[in-house]
């Protein structure tokens, strides 16, 4: 079947302009999820959605990073003004439910090249 | 949280058996110990996970202690497509913010040929 499809797989983009990046979860996976990996580093959790709302956006590093997912399925993550420091690999997951037990399932990712 | 310890690096022969350790000396009693790889240039995949008894899937098998403190990821049989970054992690079963996927380093898996 289908899996986590992102796009696009890689942006390079000029610094202080918009990006939007998109998530396609796998059809019925009601978590979804962003994260995103700077070089060498870890996973860096942003936003966990519950159907259409987000009840932990805590993860986001400034009011310059927003996201929205419509229709239960489809996620938009929207950076403004971006920033150097905005480079990195982000990474959308979504999961049946959201327990401690579920797998999460991770897109390609997209590549954020902020020059 | 509770935290986890993997060594930074592994090197293994194809068609080998690797072992890769995780100490968790910290874990709680409703953690369930997950494994995720990630290949170059991939999102991380989903491995195995268990909670006390050890555990077979078509990927792995996953051995815990008795006292929980760690576990080893074991793959039977290396292959080339096995080298990749495996991370050791730990989920509390309900509450809070579980859903939240923590990595640390991992260990870089290299499999010769």
């Amino acid at each position: 079947g289908a899996g986590v499809s992102q796009s696009p797989s890689n942006k390079v983009t000029e610094k202080g302009k918009d990006v939007e990046l998109r998530c396609d979860p796998i059809s019925g996976h009601t978590a979804l999820y962003w994260y995103r990996q700077s070089l060498g580093q870890g996973l860096e959790f942003l936003i966990y959605f519950q159907g259409n709302s987000a009840p932990d956006k805590s993860g986001l590093p400034s009011d310059r990073f927003s996201a929205e997912r419509t229709g239960g399925s489809v996620s938009t993550l929207t950076i403004q003004r971006t920033q150097q420091e905005d480079s990195a690999v982000y990474l959308c997951a979504s999961s049946f439910s959201s327990g401690g037990t579920d797998t999460q399932y991770f897109g390609p990712g997209t590549r954020l090249t902020v020059l | 949280d509770a935290k986890t310890t993997q060594p930074n690096s592994m090197e293994s022969n194809e068609e080998e058996p690797v072992h890769l350790p995780c100490n968790h000396s910290t874990i709680s009693g409703t953690d369930y110990i997950h494994w995720y790889r990630q290949l170059p240039s991939q999102g991380p995949e989903y491995v195995i996970h268990g909670l006390t008894s050890n555990v077979n899937n078509r990927m792995a098998s996953l051995a815990i202690a008795e006292d929980r403190k760690s576990s080893t990821l074991i793959l039977h049989r290396a292959t080339l497509r096995d080298a990749a970054v495996y991370y050791c992690i730990l989920r509390p079963n309900s509450g809070g913010s579980n859903y939240k996927l923590t990595f640390g380093k991992g260990t870089l898996l290299t499999v010769n040929p």
